[in-house]
């Protein structure tokens, strides 16, 4: 969408290797969500995020709410990462109402 | 591990007919949330509820009612279906009153209406 912008719309990696995604906001994002849906259709979730970093394994991500944006970094990329990663920001807190971007489209090949 | 379920996962209706999407979930979670994604793009809000008895409008309301009817279930109503509801339909929970807000989504349903 237009107030979640995400980029690159596609990425293609080889195994081991790193990469980033990046969301843009042109709405006043209080906290991020970082999901990965996978070629099955379900959303698994990735980061919930205030201004900050979190790290899980070859996952981390950062939220500045200042600058709009939130980065995804990839580590040593596998081929089970493949899928779509998607970014929502809410932007009224404690309402949980999430907008999302359009998306990531990750393909790891060995 | 959030739980959330959907039914039905796969639904076939025909124009004007009358669509019913039923999410339950066991997390004692108050906030649900109703969403639909299109191919290619991500998902966008429909009606959301913070609790048994209350439905709020989201993003893309129109065509679509909501009802909770408890703290577990959460339904989406489509009175008149339309081929252009034709999508995939994903339900949430959220805790609310700590210090995350994270969303936890069912499989989705997958709507086709002819």
């Amino acid at each position: 969408g237009d107030k979640v912008k995400q980029s690159p719309s596609a990425l293609s990696l080889q195994e081991g290797t790193n990469s980033a995604l990046r969301c843009n906001f042109s709405i006043a994002a209080t906290t991020v969500q970082w999901f990965l849906q996978n070629p099955r259709g379900s959303l698994m979730n990735l980061f919930y995020l205030v201004p900050g970093t979190k790290e899980n394994g070859r996952l981390k991500s950062a939220f500045d709410s200042k600058e709009s944006y939130s980065t995804l970094h990839i580590r040593d990329a596998q081929l089970e990462d493949s899928g779509t990663y998607f970014c929502a920001a809410e932007a009224s807190t404690n309402t949980g109402k999430l907008t999302f971007g359009d998306g990531t489209v990750l393909t790891v090949k060995p | 591990e959030a739980a959330v379920t959907q039914s039905p996962r796969n639904k076939v209706a025909v124009t004007g007919g009358k669509v019913t999407l039923s999410c339950n979930q066991t997390n004692n979670h108050n906030n649900m949330y109703w969403y639909r994604q299109d191919t290619g793009h991500g998902l966008r809000l429909i009606h959301y509820s913070y609790g048994a008895g209350s439905t709020e409008k989201g993003d893309i309301p129109d065509g679509y009612k909501a009802s909770r009817p408890s703290q577990e279930n959460f339904s989406l109503i489509l009175e008149l279906a339309t081929p252009s509801q034709t999508s995939v339909y994903f339900c949430a929970s959220a805790p609310t009153g700590g210090l995350s807000y994270e969303q936890y989504f069912g499989p989705g349903t997958r709507l086709t209406v002819l």
